[in-house]
């Protein structure tokens, strides 16, 4: 299989914090992730492109300071939304891309619910 | 550069009854095609994906889809929607071959809402 983590599932914030999502490959290894943004009705837009050990790349319109994203490891990204605002609230979406994969087939997680007060 | 349409944005059968699902895309290259399935607060699940091979392809759920270059278009199709089949459908495109660099993107269109009617 090829199954892609995500946590939490749902959090909930207040304006200003910063909050951290977790992405994991369960049973492969993945060089890239990728990190979209679902808002209700709409379809899903990508934010960044997460490289293993390297600098992420980021969508036109995506700001990096306040989306961080480390991928420390093969099986790890995390998304970091920093001082977060009520307008952040929004369904985050990774998905992981097999390490080696000619075709880009990606396995996606099963989302974090952000809801900003 | 690459693009999906997704000619429906709600569908509307009874069960029992067939599922068309219109997807046309552009792509300056040889693309790969998938179909997505999402349910409510759910993630993304794979019906099926195209990468050269076969030109019909056969998924999970007894969905299947076409790809046709003439016309462009990668239709899902399900000979008989189901209750359980309602749910948000996604087409994406991603420019075939090895990957860069970089890394590929995939192209999500706007999604086709399936309702399933008793």
């Amino acid at each position: 299989g090829a199954v892609v983590s995500q946590h939490p599932s749902w959090v909930i914030c207040k304006s200003g914090t910063s909050v951290k999502i977790e992405c994991r490959s369960l049973d492969f290894q993945a060089t890239t992730m990728f990190w979209y943004r679902q808002f209700p009705k709409q379809s899903l837009m990508l934010m960044a492109t997460s490289n293993e050990g390297s600098k992420a790349t980021y969508e036109q319109g995506v700001e990096k300071d306040k989306f961080l994203i480390n991928h420390a490891s093969l099986t790890l990204s995390t998304l970091t939304v920093t001082s977060a605002h009520p307008e952040d609230s929004s369904f985050y979406i990774c998905s992981a891309r097999k390490l080696a994969a000619f075709y880009n087939e990606q396995f996606f997680g099963p989302g974090t619910r952000l809801t900003v007060l | 550069a690459q693009s999906v349409t997704q000619l429906d944005s709600h569908v509307s059968v009874s069960e029992g009854t067939p599922v068309l699902l219109r997807c046309n895309y552009s792509s300056s290259y040889s693309p790969s095609l998938f179909w997505y399935v999402q349910h409510p607060n759910k993630g993304l699940q794979l019906l099926l994906k195209y990468t050269s091979a076969a030109t019909l392809v056969k998924g999970i759920n007894g969905f299947e889809a076409e790809f046709k270059k003439s016309e462009t278009s990668f239709h899902l199709t399900k000979p008989s929607a189901h209750m359980s089949d309602a749910a948000e459908y996604f087409c994406v495109v991603s420019d075939q071959g090895p990957i860069k660099a970089a890394g590929n993107k995939l192209t999500f269109g706007g999604g086709t809402r399936v309702l399933v009617k008793p």
